[in-house]
């Protein structure tokens, strides 16, 4: 079965680096997102791209964020200079279209900002 | 804006016992409504969801859900758990408004004793 894959699976950064958080959505999907979980909170929306252009982003999602679709395959998060804050688990995931709403996830990446 | 309220952080019941885990929502347009399961280390899956039609929505794993609007409310009910259904429960919402994002709950912890 198809499945949306992340990598890497824990990212260590200093503050202040940029990282770079990588996903492979299913083939045929359309619709790519972002979301995050802080230990112990909920999981957050933070992008929604489509037709290789943001559709939506909440206020999370400021100029420290940016994501990109570099290839027929790969979705990007990079965050610019990574914050205490930033430390968090990060999930792609991706859907086939709206009409169908389903958003499949990936396993994340547990992003840790020393 | 929308929001949604798991009230049960954490809920511990006996293999073979019933079980509901309980979803309250807020919004001022109609929504889609999700449950989603986290098993540790892994990502998001589907359980179920509520697009329209039938309130009664059964999905993977045994588990179905009820809507109820005039309570917005969407609990997840399964007559008979087992040891495997301990994970992380989730509910979400997307709201018809063109949003695609999903809204989630804080989480309920499901933990299955023998």
């Amino acid at each position: 079965e198809p499945e949306v894959t992340q990598t890497p699976s824990h990212q260590v950064t200093q503050m202040g680096q940029e990282v770079i958080l990588r996903c492979v959505p299913i083939s045929n999907h359309l619709y790519f997102y972002w979301y995050r979980q802080i230990l112990g909170q909920k999981v957050e929306f933070l992008v929604s791209f489509y037709n290789n252009e943001i559709s939506e982003k909440s206020e999370i999602f400021d100029d420290q964020f940016s994501v990109e679709r570099p290839d027929g395959s790969n979705f990007t998060l990079k965050i610019r200079s990574t914050k205490l804050e930033d430390s968090a688990m990060y999930f792609c995931a991706s859907s086939v279209g709206t009409g169908l709403l389903e958003q499949y996830f990936g396993p994340g990446t547990r992003l840790t900002v020393t | 804006a929308q929001s949604v309220t798991q009230l049960d952080s954490q809920v511990p019941v006996f293999e073979e016992a019933p079980v509901e885990l309980r979803c309250n929502y807020s919004s001022s347009v109609s929504v889609y409504l999700f449950w989603y399961v986290q098993y540790p280390n892994q990502g998001l899956q589907l359980l179920l969801k509520y697009l329209s039609g039938s309130t009664l929505v059964k999905g993977i794993n045994g588990f179905e859900a009820e809507f109820n609007k005039s309570q917005t409310s969407f609990h997840l009910r399964k007559p008979s758990v087992h040891i495997s259904d301990t994970a992380e429960y989730f509910c979400a919402v997307i709201s018809m408004d063109s949003s695609y994002k999903l809204i989630f709950g804080s989480g309920t912890r499901l933990l299955v004793r023998p």
